[in-house]
């Protein structure tokens, strides 16, 4: 199942500046990850979450959850032309195990 | 090694024929999984093995068999598949099926069923 919807689906922005994306999803969860995928390759981790924090940092990344909105963020400080890529919110949907459901994900990319 | 690797990394198929996918880590993970997806989508949990043990079959056709046959190997077994069944397969594992960490992900099987 997928329960992740993300926002918005594609986003274009000049290097240099912040870019946003925004995950919804929709029972309870015990933790919340952020995954980015070039072309056609694989996925890379890029932060995990747990139910009981709100927010998390990770060198140019941020990263708020609002279990209550049932949303998180994923913020990405001065943008690189090598952080064009799709970006997947991914959660447990609660279930206690790690299996992970992805979101739609946000396309972004950034122009130099 | 931190890295999952898959093989081949393509695949064109006939509708009749038999191929197999591998996947294989030696990061000590004891989770490890499946994931299929489509062009401009995300992907989608086929399989999870824990311990060598399949605990997740997310109602995928028999024509795609899972197998682990021990803890650093994984392979998805394809027979009989159909056009629609086009898509990149991917294998993640994950250090255990309930320490709720990341995944590592492979780079993919680009499969073209013809």
């Amino acid at each position: 199942s997928q329960q992740g919807e993300e926002d918005p689906q594609a986003l274009s922005i000049q290097e240099g500046e912040n870019a946003t994306m925004n995950c919804s999803y929709k029972t309870s969860i015990n933790n919340l990850q952020w995954y980015r995928q070039n072309s056609g390759r694989g996925l890379v981790h890029l932060i995990l979450i747990r139910s009981n924090e709100r927010e998390k940092h990770s060198g140019r990344l941020r990263v708020t959850l609002d279990t209550s909105k049932k949303s998180s963020s994923l913020l990405i400080t001065a943008s690189r032309a090598a952080d064009t890529a799709s970006y997947f919110c991914a959660t447990d949907e609660g279930t206690g195990a790690n299996n992970l459901f992805f979101g739609t994900g946000t396309r972004l990319t950034v122009i130099p | 090694d931190t890295e999952v690797t898959q093989t081949p990394k393509h695949l064109v198929m006939g509708m009749t024929n038999k191929k197999s996918l591998k996947c294989e880590q030696h990061m000590g993970h004891r989770a490890m999984y499946w994931y299929k997806q489509k062009a401009k989508k995300p992907p989608e949990l086929m399989f999870v093995y824990s311990y060598e043990k399949l605990s997740i079959n997310e109602s995928v056709p028999s024509r795609f068999s899972p197998e682990c046959p021990n803890s650093s190997l994984l392979n998805l077994h394809l027979h009989a598949l159909q056009p629609e069944d086009s898509a990149l397969y991917l294998c993640a594992s994950s250090q255990d099926p309930w320490a709720s960490d990341g995944y590592t992900f492979g780079s993919g099987t680009r499969l073209t069923v013809v």
